[in-house]
């Protein structure tokens, strides 16, 4: 069975920096495109970023130049680098790809 | 960026009745590769996102045949033949042709 499990959320100030992952499991990440989905609270779906199977990445305008999409193909592992975090970045995040769909993982900034 | 207009955003439904869900885009969803790439997405309280159709009309592993996509261009539907009391939830379309990638409203489904 495909799983994909987040981790690495929490409580960080603004400004901050967190990293979150997402280990895959009966799944190649290196082989799919790979996503990163934010949900803040009570709110709708937002699409963060993907990168492909080639390598190439996109980012929603919001957070580009402060956050990086990459992975580690020897981990199979999908990771967000979070960096100038704000309080607008509060949100459930998401590792997905097609159907599959993690958890999620809570990041909340406030100081 | 392509925005993706739902209707209705609440949708009270008797259960055993049919549902309905329109999704209109700003601009068409078809991809210089031909395909559209217009997905639907059910999530339900407390749950992460679970697709549901993918490319219009096809429907992932395990879901149920009484859902259905159909559409093309930049309007779409999602239809519910005969709504379960485990249909609760919100649901989203979705449309993967051009990035930023984005997503509806969401409708809220109750039953009532």
């Amino acid at each position: 069975e495909v799983q994909l499990v987040e981790t690495g959320g929490g409580l960080i100030q603004p400004g901050g920096s967190l990293r979150l992952s997402c280990a895959a499991s009966e799944f190649t990440v290196s082989s799919n495109y790979m996503s990163w989905v934010r949900q803040a609270p009570g709110k709708g779906l937002e699409w963060v970023s993907v990168i492909y199977s080639g390598g190439t990445t996109y980012y929603t305008d919001s957070v580009k130049g402060r956050f990086t999409i990459s992975r580690d193909n020897s981990k199979n592992t999908l990771y967000l680098q979070m960096d100038s975090l704000r309080a607008e970045d509060t949100a459930v995040y998401y590792c997905a790809s097609g159907g599959y769909w993690g958890q999620g993982a809570l990041v909340t900034v406030s100081s | 960026d392509v925005v993706m207009t739902q209707s209705p955003l609440s949708l009270p439904v008797t259960l055993g009745q049919p549902a309905s869900i329109s999704c209109r885009s700003s601009q068409s969803l078809v991809h210089s590769d031909e395909n559209t790439y217009l997905n639907w997405f059910q999530q339900r309280p407390g749950q992460s996102p679970r697709r549901l159709i993918y490319k219009v009309s096809k429907r992932d592993s395990g879901v149920p045949d009484r859902f259905s996509g159909s559409g093309s261009g930049t309007d779409f539907t999602l239809k519910i033949s005969r709504v379960e009391a485990e249909d609760v939830g919100d649901y989203y379309c979705m449309q993967g042709t051009h990035w930023p990638y984005t997503f509806g409203q969401g409708t809220k489904l109750e039953i009532k």
